[in-house]
């Protein structure tokens, strides 16, 4: 049983820039959710993608986006980078049964600087 | 708004001491899920130990226990028999329903020989 995957580790872009992160879930799990951690402080959420289909967003300007593969892996696209986007970004993947989520397995995230 | 507090920035134990890490979080649903979660250096979060709401039980998984008053909405941790592996940091989180972790700001445990 594999975890979750996430590349590249660090990353470093120009204010302005574009930015692609990816996650590979674990084996079996239908849900990933994609959440921000700046420095000293807890994960925010920034949304979650079951079956292909965003079904939550937290407070994250459109700029956030992302998608989700037939095979569960998942991207997040950050647009028109901002310094304020400099963070250790975490995937973490689950089980959705009934509308019921399981416990989350996370990734060991890709730090993203902004400069 | 549902928030999660861990007043604790920082806390410090003794190798094979015991320490608690303080949580308490704000809500008005009936049915919710509590964790503590370990980030190590190594930044993957960890499952520590996990509470249902409905549960009167305090959750334990071998060196961890839980002191959940579900009156007072607080979440402690216990650490028993302290290694110095368990240096990290340590995030309490609170999910209602089914709907995504809200986590709180984390509070950084020392391990000293």
């Amino acid at each position: 049983e594999t975890g979750v995957t996430q590349s590249p580790t660090h990353l470093i872009k120009t204010r302005g820039q574009q930015v692609t992160l990816r996650c590979s879930s674990q084996s079996g799990h239908n849900t990933v959710s994609w959440y921000q951690q700046a420095l000293g402080q807890g994960p925010q959420f920034i949304f979650q993608y079951y079956r292909e289909e965003e079904n939550g967003r937290g407070n994250f300007p459109p700029r956030f986006s992302g998608l989700q593969f037939p095979n569960y892996s998942s991207e997040l696209n950050v647009n028109a980078l901002e310094l304020d986007d400099s963070a250790l970004y975490l995937c973490a993947s689950s089980l959705a049964f009934r509308d019921r989520v399981a416990g989350y397995t996370f990734g060991s995230g890709t730090r993203l600087t902004v400069v | 708004a549902q928030t999660v507090t861990q007043s604790q920035p920082e806390m410090s134990v003794q190798e094979a001491e015991t320490v608690t890490l303080s949580c308490t979080y704000d809500t008005s649903e009936s049915d919710y899920y509590l964790f503590w979660y370990k980030q190590p250096p190594s930044r993957q979060m960890i499952l520590v130990i996990r509470q249902e709401a409905y549960k009167q039980q305090n959750a334990t998984e071998n060196r961890f226990s839980v002191n959940f008053q579900k009156a007072a909405k607080s979440f402690s941790l216990k650490i028993s028999d302290s290694q110095l592996g368990d240096a990290a940091m340590y995030f309490c989180a609170y999910r209602p329903g089914n709907t995504p972790l809200v986590f709180g700001k984390g509070t950084r445990l020392s391990v000293i020989a």
